[in-house]
């Protein structure tokens, strides 16, 4: 069954400190790999994408994430966190397979903290 | 820029109580998703639509039911309201199937 699995629900990390969310899915065909952020009260926004290609994206507000294919991993990375990347963080898997990209499974989510 | 909108933004309902969340898009995206959210647990696709006139069952339907008469258009139905469909709502389109979705600001609905 496809699935996308987020194994931390909580994570705290001090700001300028650098910050790995992790991510990892069962598909059984090529994904299109998502990482979406939602701030409190707000719907999602769109930080990066994997479609094909390079296997390490860049993405909005100095975001990166890295496909791993052998591990089944999309995780997600920043060098230098500011307090306003407070937020909820999800990853999506999206089927490539007769153009069903944006029927997406997400993951439970990664809400981070960050200390002043 | 509007993109996708979603109305209404909060709303109470009684159990047995039916509404209709109302979902516009200005991209003239030809795929809709309704997604609900739980905390903890993600977003799930209750319904999507490719085009005018197709939807589609997704992950979790019972409940819930949409027509798509036009692009822009896509609503969202509930019949009889449940304690269980107390949710938070979000409406998204894409311009394909092989493009990222673009998100509303969600519909909180508490059913009592």
């Amino acid at each position: 069954a496809q699935s996308v699995t987020q194994p931390d629900i909580h994570i705290t990390v001090s700001e300028g400190a650098s910050l790995e969310l992790r991510c990892n899915y069962s598909y059984g065909a090529t994904p299109y790999l998502f990482w979406y952020v939602q701030s409190p009260g707000q719907g999602l926004q769109l930080l990066l994408k994997y479609f094909s290609g390079d296997t390490l994206v860049q993405g909005i507000k100095g975001f990166e994430a890295e496909f791993k294919r052998s591990q089944s991993s999309f995780n997600l990375r920043k060098p230098s966190v500011h307090w306003s990347d407070a937020a909820e963080y999800f990853c999506a898997v999206g089927a490539i397979k007769d153009n069903q990209g944006g029927k997406l499974i997400f993951g439970q989510g990664t809400e981070l903290s960050v200390k002043p | 820029n509007a993109g996708v909108t979603q109305t209404p933004k909060f709303r109470i309902l009684k159990i047995g109580q039916s509404m209709t969340l109302q979902c516009t898009q200005d991209m003239n995206h030809n795929y809709m998703y309704w997604y609900r959210q739980d905390p903890g647990m993600g977003l799930k696709l209750i319904y999507y639509s490719v085009g005018a006139g197709i939807t589609d069952k997704g992950e979790v339907p019972n409940g819930y039911n949409v027509s798509r008469s036009t692009t822009e258009d896509f609503p969202l139905r509930l019949e009889l309201a449940a304690p269980s469909q107390t949710s938070v709502y979000f409406c998204a389109s894409s311009y394909a199937g092989r493009t990222e979705a673009f998100f509303g600001q969600g519909t909180r609905l508490t059913v009592v």
